[in-house]
């Protein structure tokens, strides 16, 4: 199984603050990788898929890079309502994996 | 608009059985590959497994956790996914989603998910 990790596990940061969460894989993955917004309570929600396609309708302070093993979500500017776990997946091959998460929160 | 709505959860004993729904509606279920996923309380997602469309035989793929204990079926007709859940352990304790799987390429990737259903699995 290809193993899914993430860093930081939580994060605190100011308002306006650019914020980055790494994803590391524990085998290359060329760059099948998905990024989840999940709120309190809340399902999940696709930001990003193929390591930088923007998923419709995200804005664009989101963006993805990566590929291979390594890889980035950045939030250019961090607003109260990014407030959220962030979950990188990877799809390429079988299990479907997840890394553990990393829980953002405004400082 | 995309909606996918769980139902069935609930309370039941370690080894009983049971049956999660998943109702679709705003797009063709028909075109989609449809997954599982799951959420312990407190924890990070796990994948279940995956149901493909018909001309794909509706072939299933499975987590090891879960592998000869769920199945993954689907009644396109009723634009419904179900997940049968046999053996149940308190382990498998969680929210369980629905998935839409979206296909851009060579990217399979999870676009549209519900609100959740949860089984609680204890004595």
């Amino acid at each position: 199984d290809i193993q899914m990790t993430q860093s930081p596990s939580s994060l605190s940061a100011s308002v306006g603050d650019r914020v980055t969460i790494t994803c590391r894989a524990s085998q290359g993955i060329n760059n099948y990788l998905t990024w989840f917004q999940q709120k309190p309570g809340k399902a999940p929600k696709s930001l990003i898929y193929g390591a930088s396609s923007l998923q419709s309708g995200v804005p664009s302070k989101f963006s993805g890079s990566g590929s291979g093993t390594d890889f980035t979500l950045t939030i250019s500017s961090l607003q109260p309502e990014d407030v959220a776990t962030y979950y990188c997946q990877q799809y390429g091959s079988y299990p479907l994996t997840f890394g553990g998460g990393t829980k953002v929160e405004i400082k | 608009e995309v909606h996918l709505v769980e139902s069935g959860g609930g309370l039941v004993q370690p080894g009983e059985s049971l049956i999660l729904s998943c109702a679709a509606s705003g797009f063709t279920f028909s075109d989609h590959y449809m997954d599982w996923v799951r959420q312990a309380p407190g924890k990070g997602l796990e994948w279940v497994g995956r149901v493909r469309k018909k001309a794909n035989s509706y072939t299933t793929e499975y987590a090891a956790s879960v592998k000869g204990r769920f199945i993954i079926s689907r009644d396109d007709s009723k634009s419904s996914l179900y997940l049968q859940m046999n053996s149940l352990k308190t382990e498998d304790t969680a929210v369980y989603y629905c998935a839409r799987t979206e296909v851009v390429g060579p990217h399979y990737y999870f676009d549209y998910w519900g609100q959740g259903t949860l089984l609680t699995v204890s004595s």
